[in-house]
């Protein structure tokens, strides 16, 4: 069934490390793929996306490649920051329904 | 634009009372909006699908009944606890999702409401 698998966390990092967070999903057809980030005690914010394949969405220094080889949506930034700390969730829309499928999240602590 | 709001963004009740939670789009009209709820430290579960004018589709193991969604209008849907209990506690998240042409998968999602029952 349609499904989202992005690794566990906490991920802890020292400020200005690179970060990878990796995702893959099980779909059918071309969905839409989506990164968003909860902020501690925030809602969750959309922080990139990706409509179809080989598209990067970018944002804030953060990106992500649309690899439909892979089925894979990896979250990348080359140098983060202690703001940067917060669950990030990888997810995708089903075109069947327009539902977003999500991941279990990724809890990332940047240290200074 | 397509700012969503939640009220209240927190509720502390006692067992047995209901609690209605609101979630409004500020700057756009959503013809569909989903309610979710969140545990601790895991991810979103849908609960339901609410489009305006019409009845809510609940995910399987959801008491309709028990969450009762209303969409009243298309800025506008309510998502009632009934005879809350301490295990309803939890953050529940709406989002809307933009009318348009052609398919668009992309929800903007409120703030957040935590509740506590007691």
């Amino acid at each position: 069934g349609d499904s989202v698998t992005q690794m566990e966390g906490p991920v802890t990092l020292s400020e200005e490390a690179f970060l990878t967070i990796n995702c893959t999903y099980t779909a059918t057809g071309y969905p839409s793929l989506f990164w968003y980030v909860q902020y501690p005690g925030e809602g969750l914010q959309l922080l990139l996306k990706a409509t179809k394949a080989d598209d990067k969405g970018s944002n804030k220094g953060f990106e992500a490649t649309y690899r439909k080889e892979t089925t894979s949506f990896h979250l990348e930034k080359g140098s983060v920051q202690v703001s940067d700390s917060a669950v990030y969730f990888c997810a995708f829309g089903r075109n069947r329904d327009d539902k977003i499928i999500f991941g279990k999240g990724t809890r990332l602590h940047i240290l200074p | 634009g397509a700012v969503v709001s939640q009220h209240p963004s927190w509720v502390i009740c006692k067992s047995g009372t209901s609690v209605k939670i609101e979630c409004r789009s500020l700057d756009f009209q959503a013809t569909t909006m989903f309610w979710y709820r969140q545990f601790p430290k895991q991810s979103l579960m849908l609960m339901a699908t609410s489009n305006e004018g019409s009845k809510a589709t609940y995910e399987q193991g959801v008491e309709k009944d028990k969450f009762l969604i209303n969409h009243a209008s298309l800025t506008l849907s309510t998502l009632t606890v009934t005879s809350a209990h301490p295990e309803d506690s939890s953050f529940y998240i709406c989002s809307a999702r933009v009318l348009s042409e052609g398919p668009n998968n992309e929800q903007f999602f409120g703030p957040g409401t935590r509740l506590t029952v007691l």
